[in-house]
């Protein structure tokens, strides 16, 4: 049961232009989202989150909304950078686990096209 | 760098072995979560510990088993392995885990092969 989901598993686009990567969750109390990059060879980074009482976290060029009643959330990188190339988790906090773990998504692979 | 540390970064060994994969947190970390990305699949909760209890328990086999030590460092144990076991493992790390949301800090991963 794939509670946080990720369809689209690649996206391209020119440098300069908008990405926007996008993710679906099933289970309406969760309460906190996050993004993170990852590059081969590393491990994932935190990127950006957004709390369930938010809308919209802007951070420079990354920006996340929320948009609870369709279970969605977007994540725009404004504008594309080559070295924005990698993979991108979504990533949901699991509601009264008192874990803080995190539900990934299955990644969406960005490549930027100078 | 995360501060998170694991070991060993590639790990090649055949079916039927065991293998033990370890982690170190970030200083002052005292939960641990292992994460299991197998191909072209997601980052798969396995377990969390917290000051050396268990926390959580994802779908993690009964083939395999975690502890955390009084350091707080963590192993992954990992037996009777298949081929199927093939995958990168993730350990992170987090100042909480006691359901204040924070955000995790990811070793570089130990990616091990069986043949």
């Amino acid at each position: 049961d794939q509670q946080v989901k990720q369809n689209s598993p690649s996206l391209s686009v020119q440098e300069g232009r908008i990405s926007i990567l996008n993710c679906d969750y099933t289970n309406s109390m969760f309460d906190y989202f996050l993004w993170y990059k990852k590059y081969p060879a590393e491990g994932p980074t935190f990127l950006i989150s957004i709390s369930s009482i938010k809308d919209k976290n802007e951070d420079g060029r990354f920006t996340v909304f929320l948009n609870k009643s369709a279970k969605h959330l977007s994540l725009h990188i404004v504008p594309s950078q080559p070295g924005d190339s990698a993979v991108y988790f979504c990533a949901a906090s699991e509601p009264g686990s008192n874990t803080g773990k995190l539900i990934f998504g299955q990644g969406t692979t960005l490549q930027v096209k100078p | 760098d995360s501060g998170v540390t694991q070991t060993p970064k590639h790990l090649i060994t055949a079916t039927g072995q065991r293998v033990t994969l370890r982690c170190s947190p970030r200083s002052g970390d005292l939960s641990v979560y292992w994460y299991q990305q197998s191909l072209d699949q997601g980052l798969q909760f396995l377990i969390q510990y917290y000051n050396g209890e268990e926390r959580a328990k994802g779908n993690i086999l009964e083939r395999f088993s975690a502890q955390q030590f009084p350091d707080l460092h963590s192993e992954l144990n990992l037996s009777s392995l298949e081929l199927g076991d093939s995958a990168l493992y993730f350990c992170a790390s987090s100042v909480v885990g006691t359901g204040i949301t924070g955000e995790l800090f990811f070793g570089e991963g130990s990616r091990l092969t069986v043949l």
